[in-house]
């Protein structure tokens, strides 16, 4: 079984609508991250956790919010999806400051 | 100017070719940087981390220059399954953690 999990693995919604993405991960990570990435961009940083009880703002929040339910889970939504917003949506996690990242296998998001 | 740079490509490769990717960065703060690799569509995964003296790891070669602020990727007699996007990334503590992926180097790999 894949050690970071994200669900679903696609998904089409339409302008206003509400959406959640999940991600778990079995590697006892404290911390989670959720990336955006678009066509010849780097990936951007959403939101990160370092542990359930921390949350921080990553450089593109506007427009997203998290909630991390448990060390293993962490979620992303649009309360209000925009076209704009589409992408393919990373979740990631690592054991610590600058260690390596692993990541999920993505979402990718169409909004119309 | 971007934290990360690198040359977008793509670089186009015959197998068996020696090719070498740069990454700048501008923090000189950075400490721990690392190169992955993203196929198309897919996670970018971990293909290895850079350190100060340099590390081999079969056909590849990383290196990190912090006088220039660069690291390097060298792939030795390359395959085609090495055609992927490499995505340079740099971690640096000044303001808080801070993790800065690259806009990645596209490398195409022909028969």
């Amino acid at each position: 079984d894949a050690d970071v999990t994200q669900t679903p693995r696609n998904r089409i919604t339409k302008t206003g609508k509400r959406i959640m993405l999940e991600c778990s991960q079995t590697k006892g990570h404290d911390r989670m991250y959720w990336y955006r990435q678009d066509p010849g961009l780097g990936l951007q940083l959403i939101y990160y956790s370092f542990d359930v009880k921390d949350i921080n703002k990553g450089e593109i929040s506007d427009g997203y919010s998290v909630s991390r339910q448990a060390q293993a889970k962490f979620s992303l939504s649009l309360e209000s999806a925009i076209p704009n917003q589409t992408a393919l949506y990373f979740c990631a996690t690592s054991a610590g400051g600058g260690y390596e990242q692993y990541f999920g296998p993505g979402t990718r998001l169409t909004v119309t | 100017r971007k934290e990360v740079e690198q040359d977008p490509g793509p670089f186009n490769v015959p197998e068996g070719a020696t090719v070498a990717f740069n990454c700048t960065y501008s923090n000189s703060a950075s400490q721990s940087f690392f190169w992955y690799r993203q196929d198309c569509r897919k996670e970018p995964k971990l293909l290895m981390s850079v350190y100060s003296s340099g590390n081999e790891d079969g056909r590849f070669t990383a290196q990190l220059n912090r006088a220039s602020q660069y690291i390097s990727l060298l792939i030795r007699d390359s395959k085609l399954s090495d055609s992927a996007t490499y995505l340079c990334v740099v971690n640096n503590r000044a303001g808080g953690f801070k993790t800065i992926f690259g806009a990645g180097t596209r490398l195409f790999v022909k028969a």
